[in-house]
């Protein structure tokens, strides 16, 4: 059992904006910086939105990330198929003194 | 650039140790400013941290792990170093290295493409 719940899956059609959830407690997300990754198949996970909602270089504006509370999301915008993968949220947790990660959100472009 | 490389044994046997080096390159160990991660995913599952290192040797390793694992560092080569002593089948998993931008955080920024480990005899 992953420490943050990420819903397993999630759809969308081409063009449409999709949120993907993230719920923690007071010791990581309530009290820290969440984090947001991309993981295709094969190859290492990027980076998408870090300390809440600031994006890296070279990520797309289409991706945004908040957090109220204990619980954050990912919005996806204007859905592209090669927006088809496993995402990740991340945080720092007080309790274990590390960072701990959800279960990952499949996410599939119809 | 910063790129990160892992290496090591794709097999390793149930009880045995698993031993991977990451080997940085585009940047500096020693330069200091970031930690150095291990994470893995088994198949099928999620993301799962392992422990990580700084600069100056200071570690820090997932609880559930902690009495299994060791981290080092090798600045003059640029490089770290995993070991998972007493391995069973469920540690077989794609083992990744990477750089932590925040020390209170999950901001791994640079990864190394995967090293899939698979323990069995």
């Amino acid at each position: 059992q992953s420490v943050l719940t990420q819903p397993p899956s999630a759809s969308g059609t081409p063009g449409q904006r999709v949120t993907i959830s993230c719920s923690g407690s007071s010791s990581n997300i309530g009290t820290n910086y969440v984090y947001w990754y991309q993981h295709l198949p094969g190859t290492a996970p990027k980076l998408l939105i870090y300390r809440n909602n600031q994006r890296p270089s070279g990520v797309p504006d289409r991706f945004s990330g908040s957090k109220s509370g204990t619980s954050a999301s990912l919005a996806i915008s204007g859905l592209r198929s090669e927006d088809e993968a496993d995402y990740y949220c991340a945080a720092w947790d007080d309790s274990l003194s590390g960072p701990v990660f959800g279960g990952g959100t499949k996410l599939t472009v119809l | 650039q910063v790129q990160l490389q892992e290496s090591g044994p794709g097999l390793v046997k149930p009880s045995q140790t698993l031993s991977l080096t990451c080997t940085v390159s585009g940047g500096s160990i020693s330069s200091g400013g970031y930690y150095w991660s291990w994470i893995r995913q088994p198949a099928g599952k999620g993301l799962e941290w392992i422990g990580r290192i700084y600069a100056s040797g200071s570690t820090n390793y997932n609880p559930s792990l902690k009495s299994r694992v060791t981290i080092s560092v090798d600045t003059s080569k640029n490089q770290f170093s995993l070991k998972l002593s007493s391995v069973t089948a469920a540690d077989t998993a794609v083992y990744y290295c990477a750089r932590d931008h925040d020390g209170y955080g999950a901001n791994f920024d640079y990864w190394g493409q995967g090293s899939l480990v698979t323990v069995s005899s």
